[in-house]
């Protein structure tokens, strides 16, 4: 089953720009994480922000969470053809294994 | 550090035939995972192992899906009779520890068709 779902789907920017990806999960969790997927390779992991925080930052990645909302946004900025790729948002409602969204499609046009 | 190797990386089959996808983690990962992951669609745990041991298998097909994890370092997932609905990418991950927040390391996967 998918926890969480990704918002939008796909999203088309050009370098330089800010892209703006949304994550909205259904049960109560620990952490919530955000993974990246370049066309046919595996998952990376970029970012985890704790049930008990409200933003966390990591180079041109800000990351935010509602708990109320259910609901978590991943914001990269001055982007580059580089982030060009999926992105995922991962729960663990049960303490474990992480379960993911569909994912957004990110892609940078130089 | 070396990372999550899997193989093979490509596998083409016809349907009913059977394949299985190898899995070395990173060393000293006590947990590992298989995920299968259809295009456009995020990842899908299959099955989670602690060490040697099945930790979480509820969402494996387990009528044609296989895992082992006989000495709690490397693994094989088998898929016997092979299904179209089964081509994806079966990505194999680690982590240090099952516990919440821990970060999972992929292998770059095994991207299987069924014709």
């Amino acid at each position: 089953s998918q926890q969480g779902e990704e918002d939008p789907q796909a999203l088309s920017i050009q370098e330089g720009e800010n892209a703006t990806m949304n994550c909205s999960y259904k049960t109560s969790i620990n952490n919530l994480q955000w993974y990246r997927q370049n066309s046919g390779r595996g998952l990376v992991h970029l970012i985890l922000i704790r049930s008990n925080e409200r933003e966390k930052h990591s180079g041109r990645l800000r990351v935010t969470l509602d708990t109320s909302k259910k609901s978590s946004s991943l914001l990269i900025t001055a982007s580059r053809a580089a982030d060009t790729a999926s992105y995922f948002c991962a729960t663990d409602p049960a303490g474990t294994a992480l379960i993911f969204g569909k994912g957004t499609t990110l892609s940078v046009s130089s | 550090e070396a990372g999550v190797a899997q193989s093979p990386r490509y596998k083409i089959i016809e349907k009913r035939q059977s394949v299985a996808f190898w899995c070395n983690p990173i060393s000293g990962h006590a947990t590992l995972y298989w995920y299968q992951q259809i295009l456009g669609q995020g990842p899908k745990l299959l099955i989670q192992f602690q060490n040697n041991g099945v930790v979480d298998d509820s969402q494996l097909p387990k009528d044609r899906f296989s895992a082992e994890r006989l000495k709690g370092v490397d693994s094989t997932l088998k898929i016997q009779p092979a299904k179209l609905e089964d081509s994806a990418v079966y990505l194999c991950a680690s982590s240090s520890r099952r516990e919440s927040g821990n970060t999972i390391y992929f292998g770059e996967g095994s991207w299987l068709t069924v014709v």
